[in-house]
């Protein structure tokens, strides 16, 4: 079965503080990763990854993924409170582009 | 152009009672996901269809559980009847191409909607 974990489940900061969030999976016949940013309501889409080594951008957050090493990191540089959210890592690894996810990543940005 | 919409926000029934979830997806997306996160636990996929079609159905949890998606267009899931269990947030996604483009198609969510059985 197909499986992802995301590390730290929880992390306070302060306005200004870089962060890295992590994401490990296990899947089969895997054809990428992506990052979801939940705020309130919807999770909305930050990044999709297929090749390692890629770094993708976006304002003060990147991405990155490892093949290899079967993970992904997202950073976030000079952290806002309106970065405070739940972020979510998820993998499409099986037919039928369903997503495997992981628990998310709560991050509090305090200031 | 609007997102992913999802009615009600919040539903809250009692257990035995049947309850009915819709999902109005981008228009134009042929592909339509169901997903569902329970407490303190991770999303997880229900089904997901291709226009009106049941392309995989492998996550819905037990036969209480009917999704359909006439026409094509909007979708919706009953609970019936509902259980304790049934409790936690449902959410919708669609996307434009999916696996029939031979590669991930991003899937872009509604808000959810939070379901109460008591």
């Amino acid at each position: 079965e197909d499986k992802v974990v995301q590390s730290p489940l929880s992390l306070v900061v302060h306005e200004g503080d870089t962060v890295t969030l992590n994401c490990s999976y296990e899947v089969t016949n895997f054809r990428s990763l992506l990052w979801y940013k939940q705020e309130k309501k919807a999770p909305t889409f930050l990044f999709m990854l297929t090749s390692s080594g890629i770094e993708k951008k976006s304002g003060r957050l990147s991405s990155i993924l490892d093949k290899k090493e079967l993970f992904s990191i997202l950073n976030i540089t000079a952290t806002q409170t309106g970065d405070s959210a739940v972020y979510l890592c998820a993998v499409d690894g099986a037919s039928g582009s369903r997503l495997t996810f992981g628990e998310g990543t709560q991050l509090t940005v305090n200031p | 152009e609007a997102g992913v919409t999802q009615f009600p926000s919040h539903s809250v029934i009692e257990k035995g009672q049947t309850v009915t979830l819709r999902c109005d997806p981008i228009s134009g997306h042929d592909n339509l996901y169901w997903y569902r996160r329970v407490m303190g636990k991770e999303i997880k996929f229900l089904l997901h269809f291709v226009k009106e079609s049941k392309q995989d159905e492998s996550g819905m949890p037990n036969n209480r559980f009917l999704a359909e998606r006439t026409g094509g267009t909007y979708s919706t899931l009953k609970v019936q009847p509902a259980e304790l269990e049934d409790s936690g947030v449902y959410f919708c996604a669609s996307s434009q191409d999916g696996w029939l483009a031979g590669d991930t198609d991003t899937q872009y969510f509604g808000p959810g909607t939070r379901l109460t059985v008591l």
